[in-house]
């Protein structure tokens, strides 16, 4: 099986644009994970989507925004970049939520100037 | 409110010596605690995991401690070996929610 795939692998960015960042899951696993890796944080939580629903959120603000497609792919977007938004965005897919093994993708490093 | 914590950023141990990871954390409506590692430029692979209804869960090498009334979590590694030199993410879910929170990890280097 495939693993988790995320593009683009790496994004540079300026202040005030908005990115995309895309995850395919692997096959037959419908929960799809989001998390942010900033040196000294560690993996904060986003968000879980299961099929199409976002299940929880973290506390992260408003600009932060995903969503989840029928074939389990999911996108996230940050709109309004700012300095503080560089970081590696995880993705991570499991068969049916957080209470299982979860299989993360390489990540996407942002960079914003 | 770091609710997991990873208090070693760092640790170093000799190959074919036991390595003891070690994560506290505050919130009680965890119970379900994940290990993950991860090496430079990949995404974390999961390692062992444990339900809050055991103290014990072994795989191989790597056995994982809970005790609940210290809210305290423990990996332990034996014999360590080179390969095992990463970050080790400690990581809990509860109260039905479908979200995780890590801790900020350890980094551990095993030395030839």
């Amino acid at each position: 099986k495939a693993g988790v795939t995320q593009t683009p692998r790496y994004l540079i960015k300026t202040r005030g644009q908005q990115v995309t960042l895309s995850c395919s899951p692997i096959s037959g696993h419908r929960s799809v994970s989001w998390y942010q890796q900033t040196p000294g944080q560690g993996l904060q939580f986003l968000f879980e989507y299961f099929s199409e629903t976002q299940r929880n959120k973290g506390n992260f603000p408003g600009r932060f925004s995903g969503r989840q497609f029928s074939n389990s792919r999911s996108e996230m977007n940050v709109s309004t970049l700012e300095l503080g938004d560089s970081a590696l965005y995880l993705c991570a897919s499991s068969t049916s939520g957080t209470y299982n093994e979860q299989f993360f993708g390489p990540g996407t490093r942002l960079t914003v100037l | 409110d770091q609710q997991v914590k990873q208090n070693s950023p760092s640790l170093s141990v000799q190959e074919g010596r036991i390595s003891i990871l070690n994560c506290d954390y505050t919130n009680s409506m965890f119970d379900y605690f994940l290990w993950y590692k991860k090496y430079p430029a990949e995404g974390p692979t999961f390692l062992i995991s444990i339900s809050s209804i055991k103290d014990k869960n072994e795989d191989g090498r790597f056995t994982v401690f809970l005790n609940k009334s210290a809210k305290h979590l423990s990996l332990h590694i034996v014999p360590s070996q080179p390969g095992d030199s990463a970050v080790y993410f400690c990581a809990a879910s509860g109260g039905g929610y479908q979200k995780v929170t890590f801790g900020t990890g350890t980094k551990l280097q095993v030395i030839p």
